[in-house]
């Protein structure tokens, strides 16, 4: 049982490059989340999934996409980065609407 | 956007002492949860209060939900080195369920051997 895990743990971007964070997790969970962390600013919610096929917007949606095909992955995308888009990005998941498991997290620069 | 400020910012104290850490907000939350936070990892939930004046204990670490459902406090007893880390509270809005949570800013927590 892996919980949630991310994919890749590291990524260098230049500035107008795509790309694609993926999240998967084993737990049979409904909802899923993509984070930003940001230093003194705490965890600042982009988009989440209250089911497969399903996405919603959160606090700070712009210039990310996602999608939910199979219940278990959540896909974060830039279409193309900018550095105001460096910062340490979570998955989450949970049951419902209850406890959410975080995943490691990916450290991502863009320059 | 409802604001979670936490404080202090930062905390360092040694072995044995006692600290509390507040979260503080001017909007009314459903629900309030605590996290800790190690480096290069992901959080991990403490506890959740849901009642006004609700106090929960989880061994040497005591949570107080406010009674107006706006503030909470996390306590720790005879702090030792292990409950290094960043601890986060998130607001789960009256509208809504924890899938829009609000995070704190954060309290780093340094304990000195």
């Amino acid at each position: 049982n892996a919980g949630v895990t991310q994919t890749p743990k590291f990524r260098v971007l230049k500035t107008g490059q795509s790309m694609t964070l993926l999240c998967a997790q084993d737990m049979n969970h409904e909802y899923m989340y993509w984070y930003r962390q940001d230093p003194g600013m705490g965890l600042r919610l982009i988009h989440y999934s209250v089911g497969e096929g399903t996405t919603a917007k959160g606090e700070v949606p712009d210039g990310y996409n996602v999608s939910r095909l199979k219940k278990q992955n959540f896909l974060l995308g830039l279409e193309s980065a900018a550095p105001s888009q460096t910062s340490v990005y979570f998955c989450a998941s949970s049951y419902a609407n209850y406890e959410q498991y975080f995943g490691p997290g990916t450290r991502l620069t863009v320059t | 956007t409802q604001l979670l400020e936490q404080s202090p910012q930062f905390l360092s104290i040694q072995e044995g002492e006692n600290l509390t850490v507040y979260c503080n907000s001017s909007s009314v939350f459903s629900s309030l949860q605590w996290y800790r936070q190690e480096p290069g990892e992901g959080p991990v939930l403490l506890v959740t209060v849901v009642t006004g004046g609700e106090v929960k204990k989880l061994k040497r670490l005591t949570f107080q939900f406010g009674d107006a459902r706006k503030d909470s406090s996390l306590h720790i007893t005879a702090a030792q080195p292990g409950d290094t880390g960043l601890y986060l509270c998130a607001g789960a809005p009256i509208n809504f369920g924890n899938e829009k949570l609000t995070f704190g800013t954060g309290t780093r927590l340094t304990i000195i051997p």
